[in-house]
């Protein structure tokens, strides 16, 4: 596609939930990231995909957060039993490769509410 | 690790004034430098880069320079308009298979 959609825009769930946030990133860009950001702070990475494989998954805060790639695409983030202290923006970014110094074009993120 | 220190908002400027974010940077290797914009109700984009030690990156009036001896890459603006209203980041990549890393941001209010 012409950007990057993150879907939903918005999402309140209750704290114990499960939620997925998904990230359709430019048609090409075998490059995908996943960051967090809290408000007033700026984007923390969570986790990095070439392709279908995870390249770099350090960001990620523990084993409750867990993010898929299947065929190199759309990319899903999933947080397991939610807590009141993953409410945050979650930010998608795609680049056409990893290593390369293009800068990311980001989406829009997801506001992820946990009540 | 690497790390980037930013300024703290917010910074409040009148129109036209000039305009000074500073930024440093700490890194292993050689990284490319970055300024990202992030406006009212919109996602972060790209406002500029540098790739390597002395070079100048520019958009919208927007400049900064890759300064090695200083680890440092201020942005600078010589005349701002109440649309520059946005908080600014200042990122780096270092080589290799390396994600971003983000400054915390400095928040720019200009008011007529």
């Amino acid at each position: 596609g012409a950007g990057v959609s993150q879907t939903p825009s918005n999402k309140v769930t209750e704290k114990g939930k499960y939620v997925e946030l998904r990230c359709d990133p430019i048609s090409g860009h075998t490059a995908l990231y996943w960051y967090r950001q809290s408000l007033g702070q700026g984007p923390e990475f969570l986790i990095y995909f070439q392709g279908t494989g995870a390249a770099d998954d350090s960001g990620l805060p523990n084993d409750r957060f867990f993010a898929v790639r299947p065929e190199g695409s759309v990319s899903t983030l999933k947080i397991q039993r939610t807590e009141r202290g993953d409410s945050a923006v979650y930010l998608c970014a795609s680049s056409p490769t990893g290593t390369a110094n293009y800068g990311y074009t980001f989406g829009s993120g997801t506001r992820l509410t946990v009540v | 690790g690497n790390s980037v220190t930013q300024m703290e908002g917010p910074v409040t400027l009148s129109e036209e004034a000039f305009l000074t974010i500073n930024c440093t940077y700490t890194a292993t290797g050689y990284p490319s430098l970055f300024w990202y914009v992030q406006y009212p109700g919109e996602g972060l984009q790209l406002l500029l880069k540098a790739t390597k030690a002395d070079d100048k990156g520019s958009n919208k009036g927007f400049e900064a320079t890759y300064r090695k001896e200083t680890t440092s890459f201020h942005l600078e603006k010589g005349s701002v308009q109440v649309s520059d209203s946005a908080v600014y980041f200042c990122a780096l990549k270092d080589s290799g298979n390396t994600p971003l890393v983000f400054g915390k941001g400095t928040r720019l209010s200009v008011i007529a």
